[in-house]
């Protein structure tokens, strides 16, 4: 069965800072990954997905994701954080072979910027 | 704008109600489902419907009854509900079923009291 693990429920940066977020996957085929974000009152939306082409995925409002297969991670990251990047953040593994094509996701990670 | 909208967007009903959560996608898409979110739990897949028939029912206890009229409506008929089904529903869409690029609603806020 395939899972997510995302490490820190919440996490805190200094506006300017790195942002990085950690998602472990366990996928008994190979995986196609993604990240969500949840802003405050509003539904997900997508930010970046790995679909076996390049291992370094670029998304949307400058985040991006490298797929390390020998760690099992995939995880996100910013080089700068903007206090419009505070929201939640959701990773996860779809099995897209075999008919077991569920979209999985993690416990969420809650990004909070400080000024 | 996401092109899924959800109605209402706050719901607050007794035990004995029966009320329904609405569900529109502009995108013509031909996969949709119903997700809840509750706090500190994983988003739960509750149902899926490709082409307006339905392909997945996650073990959802039948107080929550899915409708799929075409492949642009998706509805949430709720009745008997308990104070443990309070959370935020989710609608999505996807171009086909299963489809990790999923494109979510803004969710409706539901309290059971």
């Amino acid at each position: 069965a395939q899972s997510v693990t995302q490490l820190g429920s919440h996490v805190s940066v200094s506006e300017g800072a790195l942002v990085l977020l950690r998602c472990n996957y366990s996928s008994s085929v190979p995986p196609y990954l993604f990240w969500y974000v949840q802003y405050p009152n509003q539904g997900l939306q997508l930010l970046l997905k790995y679909t076996s082409a390049a291992t370094l995925v670029k998304g949307i409002n400058g985040f991006e994701a490298e797929f390390k297969k020998s760690e099992t991670s995939f995880h996100l990251t910013k080089p700068s954080a903007h206090m419009s990047d505070a929201a939640e953040y959701f990773c996860a593994v779809s099995d897209r072979d075999f008919g077991n094509e569920k979209l999985t996701f993690g416990t969420g990670t809650r990004l909070t910027i400080i000024p | 704008e996401t092109g899924v909208t959800q109605t209402p967007r706050h719901l607050v009903m007794g035990m004995t109600n029966k009320k329904s959560l609405k569900c529109e996608q502009h995108l013509g898409h031909n996969a949709m489902y119903w997700y809840k979110q509750s706090a500190k739990k994983p988003l739960e897949l509750m149902f899926v419907y490709n082409f307006k028939e339905q392909t997945e029912n996650n073990s959802v206890p039948s107080r929550f009854s899915p409708e799929c009229p075409n492949s642009s409506h998706l509805f949430l008929h709720l009745h008997t509900l308990q104070p443990e089904d309070s959370a935020l529903y989710l609608c999505a869409s996807s171009l086909e079923a299963r489809e990790g690029e999923q494109y979510f609603g803004p969710g409706t806020r539901l309290t059971v009291t």
